[in-house]
């Protein structure tokens, strides 16, 4: 069975301060991984996709990067962090191809003062 | 315009009742799927439809891709059933963006 971890589960940091977020997907090869935000009470925008190792598109500008440095490993940065980066960060994955199911880990909760 | 619709936003239902939440997309879904987001934050995946019906437990979804909608129906509503249910859909076959509606927040009361 597949697996997905984040980490960490939640992080308050400072203004200015760098940022890195984690995900692993286990028990599957390949798969298509993914960035999503959400808002405290929004709905979940998506940041970043990534169909292969050292491939990663961005599909909305918040400040933030996004590599894929293994096949089963999404990382997500910033140098700087911004009060507006506050929220919930999800990764998720699905199987090869472009309509296919998305699962999702249980997000780490970030908080910038 | 939001490319994906949800309605009611919100909805309180006692305990034991029954109601349908909906989606409907501007968009050429050829796939969608439900969510329910606990008050952890965790997403738990409902559903995944083609166009047609499936139906789990108190659950079931029906998919119509010709006039573009996604109901999603709860028999006999349970405490743990409360949290904010999304639907999402590519917004094109293909194109690895799965686009959210902006939930449905449900409280199920005794």
């Amino acid at each position: 069975a597949q697996t997905i971890h984040q980490w960490p589960v939640a992080e308050i940091k400072a203004v200015g301060s760098p940022l890195s977020l984690g995900c692993t997907i286990k028990g599957k090869s390949s798969p298509n991984l993914y960035w999503y935000w959400q808002a405290t009470g929004g709905t979940l925008q998506q940041l970043f996709y990534s169909i292969t190792v050292g491939q990663v598109e961005s599909v909305v500008q918040l400040n933030l990067s996004a590599s894929r440095p293994k096949d089963d490993q999404f990382i997500l940065s910033t140098e700087k962090l911004l009060l507006s980066h506050s929220g919930f960060y999800l990764c998720a994955w699905s199987p090869q191809g472009g309509d296919t199911e998305v699962f999702f880990g249980k997000g780490t909760r970030l908080t910038v003062v | 315009g939001d490319k994906v619709k949800q309605s009611p936003s919100a909805l309180s239902l006692q305990e034991g009742t029954n109601s349908a939440l909906r989606c409907n997309f501007s968009i050429a879904a050829t796939t969608v799927q439900w969510f329910l987001q606990n008050p952890r934050g965790s997403l738990i995946n409902l559903f995944y439809l083609v166009p047609g019906t499936k139906e789990n437990g108190r659950l079931k979804s029906t998919f119509n891709s010709k006039e573009s909608y996604s109901t999603l129906h709860i028999r006999d509503a349970q405490l743990e059933d409360s949290g904010t249910y999304f639907c999402a859909a590519p917004t094109s076959g293909g194109n690895y963006k799965p686009t959210f509606g902006k939930g449905t927040s449900l409280v199920v009361h005794p």
